[in-house]
């Protein structure tokens, strides 16, 4: 099954402002999904990313506030942007679907101040 | 809407016992279903999975039972352990599509 590099694996961000988070995976994957799970709860979908298309969004998320970028088959980058406290979770990307099941990476742990 | 209902929301055993969570979903297209453990401050890790073609699967003292016609699937940890104290996910998945996670499962294990 697919590797995937999280990054980064933790930040303390103020209000206002922008992280992006990327992803790595060691093989060529055609979807890669991005999950928020916020204290205490469970994984929730935010978006389905695949290369060379809109990524396609959950009902609850939008592109403004969660931009994901998926250059090539190996790559892709999920901004949270103009942070508020609300925002502070664990994110997640994933990829996989088929036979051998699905591959997390490690998680971003999000603190907005 | 939650595709994938999970209970007990917690659960306490005592070492030596039983566990054992139950998930409930509705889409029969579903083909995947797997049970992911999490410890906190650490992302969910596979724990064991199954696919629609068989009704139990059993790795070390993890089962999983599925029962196709009911739409239910069940984790069993037999002889828990206090290691075994973690958050407990079920999911299910269409071929090619991310995964719907229940709400999760707050296991105790007690000495």
């Amino acid at each position: 099954s697919a590797v995937i590099s999280q990054k980064p694996s933790r930040d303390i961000c103020q209000r206002g402002t922008s992280l992006t988070i990327q992803c790595q995976v060691d093989s060529q994957v055609t979807m890669m999904f991005w999950y928020r799970q916020q204290p205490g709860q469970s994984l929730t979908l935010i978006a389905t990313a695949n290369q060379g298309s809109e990524a396609t969004y959950e009902s609850g998320f939008v592109i403004d506030k969660f931009p994901i970028s998926r250059p090539n088959l190996t790559f892709s980058t999920l901004t949270v942007s103009n942070m508020s406290p609300e925002d502070s979770s664990i994110y997640l990307c994933s990829v996989g679907g088929g036979r051998l099941g699905y591959t997390f990476g490690s998680g971003t742990r999000l603190t907005v101040v | 809407q939650q595709q994938v209902k999970q209970s007990p929301q917690s659960l306490i055993v005592q070492k030596g016992g039983i566990s054992i969570i139950n998930c409930a979903y509705e889409n029969t297209a579903f083909d995947y279903f797997p049970w992911y453990q999490q410890f906190p401050g650490k992302g969910p890790a596979l724990l064991i999975a199954i696919r629609p073609d068989v009704s139990e699967k059993k790795e070390g003292r993890f089962t999983i039972s599925f029962n196709k016609s009911a739409k239910q699937f069940s984790l069993h940890i037999m002889d828990s352990q206090p290691g075994d104290s973690a958050t407990y996910f079920c999911a299910a998945s269409l071929p090619g599509y991310a995964l719907n996670f229940g709400k999760g499962t707050s296991l105790l294990v007690t000495p």
